[in-house]
């Protein structure tokens, strides 16, 4: 099955800086890579998405690039704000499969 | 426009108790899933649901754990026999089509077992 692997498990940046999450997978099906931010005592939210015939794809400050042949994929934040302070997960859907593969989250703090 | 709806959000069980966890899909969504979260780690899938019909169960333990979706009412998640290592937030998600579809969560139920 899909193995999902996220790094790093906990990123502090300054509050205006960039962050950048990355994740690799194991199933080369896999076709479709969502992410979520997932805050204390909340459900997770999805916050953006990429498929496999896609290379990268934005959405304003956020934005994520996928990369086939080395089977990774990453998460950049821009301009990150107090806001954005949360644990985000990385998932992957495999060919065969119906249910999401999680990485174990990275844990974003934002210092002010 | 309602999100998915877990209820209860809080449990708590004894051992050898039973859980049922409740989930209602987003409106026009017919596709289900429950995941579980251990603390500190990522979401673990459990099975995966459309009306009527468990499509796939293949993270979900084999004993004590049972799920259904039945054409009226919410998804049920069920545990028997609770047991100290089944404390873990329980969470739901929707789609509107398969898996490969963006699915969104609830705000999940957290059990606690004591």
């Amino acid at each position: 099955g899909e193995n999902v692997e996220q790094h790093p498990s906990t990123l502090s940046v300054q509050e205006g800086d960039s962050a950048v999450i990355k994740c690799t997978y194991s199933d080369s099906a896999s076709n479709y890579f969502p992410w979520y931010k997932q805050e204390l005592g909340k459900g997770p939210q999805l916050i953006i998405d990429i498929r496999s015939n896609v290379g990268e794809k934005k959405d304003q400050r956020i934005a994520v690039t996928l990369n086939k042949t080395a089977k990774h994929f990453s998460l950049h934040i821009t301009e990150t704000q107090p806001e954005d302070s949360a644990v985000y997960f990385c998932a992957a859907i495999g060919g065969g499969a119906d249910g999401l593969t999680f990485g174990k989250g990275t844990h974003l703090i934002i210092q002010p | 426009n309602a999100g998915v709806m877990q209820n209860p959000r809080h449990l708590v069980r004894r051992r050898g108790q039973e859980a049922r966890l409740r989930c209602s899909p987003m409106k026009g969504h017919s596709h289900v899933y429950w995941y579980r979260q251990l603390p500190e780690e990522g979401l673990k899938f459990m099975v995966y649901l459309q009306k009527e019909n468990i499509i796939d169960e293949s993270g979900m333990p084999k004993e004590r754990f049972s799920a259904e979706f039945p054409k009226e009412g919410p998804s049920i998640l069920r545990i028997q026999q609770v047991v100290r290592g089944d404390s873990a937030a329980y969470f739901c998600a929707s789609s509107q089509t398969s898996g490969r579809d963006e699915q969104f969560f609830g705000p999940g139920t957290r059990l606690t077992v004591l």
